[in-house]
């Protein structure tokens, strides 16, 4: 099975300030997407951003970008100016296309923003 | 208002007393997901289903069960609820063509005695 990795379980950043959230990832495959999903207090998880395997471009979203280093199978995300309602548990997730559509995630990294 | 619905949204049970969590979705979404959240572990899927009668296992789906009958519906079922099935549950919808966009409910917290 695959297995998602989050070595961070808390990180904090100042606002306005750009804070990086490490992942990284074990699989034998070679097709899958990669995603960062937010879970703010209300508990709802919120889709970030999301990477195709395939395609060597890092995916970006406004201030959320990711660098993916497929070779190394790391994933993480930066997060530029950062703002007060970017606080929140980030969970790093993996999408099998193999094993029809079975979603892997980390652990989480609860980000506290700083005003 | 597009929505994901589970109920209930806070249990507290007895071991071995069977209960049920349903979910439903109002988006006409072909996906659907159960996942269970726990400290330190993250969230971990437990069954999903691409459409109505097809059901897949996920990374833990030891003392579950689910069915999809329907479209819109998809309950987790707990035959015989042990301790170690306190937790959060969510669950979550998508359509076939994004998957990974993915609707959560508001999440279930069950404890069990």
């Amino acid at each position: 099975a695959q297995t998602v990795t989050q070595s961070q379980p808390e990180m904090s950043v100042q606002e306005a300030e750009t804070v990086t959230l490490s992942c990284t990832y074990d699989t034998s495959e070679s097709d899958y997407y990669l995603f960062w999903y937010k879970q703010p207090p209300s508990r709802q998880m919120i889709l970030v951003i999301r990477q195709e395997a395939y395609k060597q471009q890092n995916a970006t979203e406004n201030r959320f970008s990711v660098n993916f280093q497929k070779a190394a199978k790391s994933f993480s995300l930066k997060i530029s100016d950062s703002q007060l309602g970017d606080a929140a548990m980030y969970f790093c997730a993996y999408r099998s296309l193999n094993t029809g559509n079975q979603f892997y995630f980390g652990t989480g990294t609860s980000l506290t923003v700083i005003p | 208002e597009a929505q994901v619905t589970q109920n209930p949204r806070y249990l507290i049970t007895v071991t071995g007393k069977k209960l049920t969590v349903t979910c439903s979705q109002n988006m006409n979404h072909e996906y659907m997901s159960w996942y269970r959240q726990d400290p330190g572990l993250g969230l971990r899927q437990i069954y999903y289903s691409m459409n109505v009668e097809v059901t897949d296992k996920g990374d833990v789906p030891e003392g579950y069960k689910v069915s999809r009958k329907e479209k819109r519906n998809f309950p987790l079922i707990l035959e015989s609820p042990s301790p170690n099935q306190t937790s959060l549950y969510f669950c979550a919808s998508s359509s076939a063509g994004r998957v990974d966009e993915q609707f959560f409910g508001p999440g279930t917290r069950l404890t069990v005695l």
